[in-house]
């Protein structure tokens, strides 16, 4: 089984508006922690929010939140006001309590359109 | 400007050339890792280091060959490749292998292309 899923190879949205990229992932470990990267056309992975298992509350950093759902196993980013410069390929990864282990999903390229 | 600097950026070569990619973190890091971005599929771990100590090699053919001269230097060195080996190959760093809330930081990774 895919330890994580990103069923959504391709979005859209429109300028200003939010969006949520959906993330469910698998894991029997009780400690691991979720993260989101952002990459642009020019390669680079940036980190943008993470989420430990063991969190009570969702994360949030500026415009990005993380909707943390434990028993359904999903990690969903929002991105709010979204902006012409959040187009790019948007990655879920997790970490497992194994910490050599870091495993990403396939990726959802996002569009902003003006 | 990233913290972890990849060379070259692109590559051309010959299924029978010798070449190396190079990485260089400035973070202070101690855990060093080599990936692979192929079109339409996830990223794939390839090796880990940890205090120069490779941790994990997750199967990764012997024509692929890492070394780790020290926690800020990461090379991987490509002999005889298959033209299925041409990805993007990002290199990254993190603190360590125990915290688990640090994120890894990413390099802009070097395009290859085997001929």
């Amino acid at each position: 089984a895919q330890k994580i899923t990103q069923t959504q190879p391709g979005m859209f949205v429109q300028e200003k508006e939010a969006v949520t990229l959906d993330c469910t992932y698998d894991t029997s470990d009780p400690s691991y922690g979720l993260f989101w990267y952002k990459q642009p056309s020019s390669g680079e992975m940036i980190f943008l929010i993470y989420q430990g298992s063991y969190d009570q509350q969702n994360a949030t950093e500026g415009r990005y939140s993380l909707n943390f759902q434990k028993a359904r196993k999903s990690a969903n980013l929002v991105i709010s006001a979204s902006q012409l410069g959040d187009s790019a390929m948007y990655f879920c990864a997790m970490r497992e309590g194994n910490f050599n282990k870091f495993y990403f999903g396939s990726g959802t390229k996002l569009n902003v359109k003006p | 400007e990233t913290g972890v600097t990849q060379t070259p950026r692109h590559l051309v070569m010959g299924m029978t050339n010798k070449k190396s990619l190079k990485c260089e973190q400035h973070l202070g890091h101690n855990a060093m890792y080599w990936y692979k971005q192929s079109a339409k599929k996830p990223l794939e771990l390839m090796f880990v280091y940890n205090f120069k100590e490779q941790t994990e090699n997750n199967s990764v053919p012997s024509r692929f060959s890492p070394e780790c001269p020290n926690s800020s230097h990461l090379f991987l060195h490509l002999h005889t490749l298959q033209p299925e080996d041409s990805a993007l190959y990002l290199c990254a760093s993190s603190q360590d292998l125990l915290s688990q809330n640090q994120p890894q930081h990413f390099g802009d990774g070097t395009r290859l292309s085997i001929l």
